[in-house]
């Protein structure tokens, strides 16, 4: 059973740049969330994404954006990347019902490194 | 605003020795309390969680402690090993809603 799976692990951009990450969720979750790690800090979370539409947004600025597609698959794009977007960048997925959404499965993480 | 706060910032234990990590939160509407535990250059995995409703939660050498009328929730470690050695986030949710997490303890157990 494949679990959350991101590409790519590694980039770097330069400022002013724009970025796409993907995800792909574990097998039978529905819901794809991401966070942002910035080193030596706790993930944050960015937004949230459920039957293709973003059910939930925390404090980011509208630079960042994503899309969610009907195989639950999910992109995460920033434009107009600043020095102070280089972190690792997380999808979470998860299944509705109930409790389960706080039962969250981490990819590993695109690092991106802006300069 | 930080609504989650976690302590220590790092920890170093030996083996075999009793590893205590400590979070305190402000929102009373979260019900919903993980530890999620990362290793280096790879995402955070689900350690054990907990809800309100109970005031301590065992999964083998580790426990969740809770207490509702503090805010507060901690995390011991029994008999701590050098491969539990990684990052600690603690978190905070409510229903639906999404994780608020603490800054994260590096736990070192020292052989």
């Amino acid at each position: 059973d494949a679990g959350v799976t991101q590409s790519p692990t590694h980039l770097i951009k330069t400022r002013g740049q724009q970025v796409t990450l993907r995800c792909s969720p574990k097998s039978g979750h529905d819901t794809v969330s991401w966070y942002q790690q910035a080193l030596g800090q706790g993930p944050q979370f960015i937004f949230q994404y459920y039957e293709e539409e973003e059910r939930q947004r925390g404090n980011f600025p509208d630079r960042f954006s994503g899309h969610q597609f009907p195989n639950y698959s999910s992109e995460l794009n920033v434009n107009a990347l600043l020095l102070g977007d280089s972190a690792l960048y997380l999808c979470a997925s998860s299944s509705t019902g109930g409790y389960k959404t706080g039962e969250l499965f981490f990819g590993e993480g695109s690092r991106l490194t802006v300069l | 605003q930080q609504q989650v706060k976690q302590s220590p910032q790092s920890l170093i234990v030996q083996k075999g020795g009793i590893s205590i990590i400590n979070c305190a939160y402000e929102n009373t509407a979260f019900d919903y309390f993980p530890w999620y535990q990362q290793f280096p250059g790879k995402g955070p995995a689900l350690l054990i969680a907990i809800r309100p409703d109970v005031s301590e939660k065992k999964e083998g050498r580790f426990t969740i402690s809770f207490n509702k009328s503090a805010k507060q929730f901690s995390l011991h470690i029994m008999d701590s090993q050098p491969g539990d050695s990684a990052t600690y986030f603690c978190a905070a949710s409510k229903g639906y809603s999404t994780l608020t997490f603490g800054k994260g303890t590096m736990l070192l157990v020292s052989p």
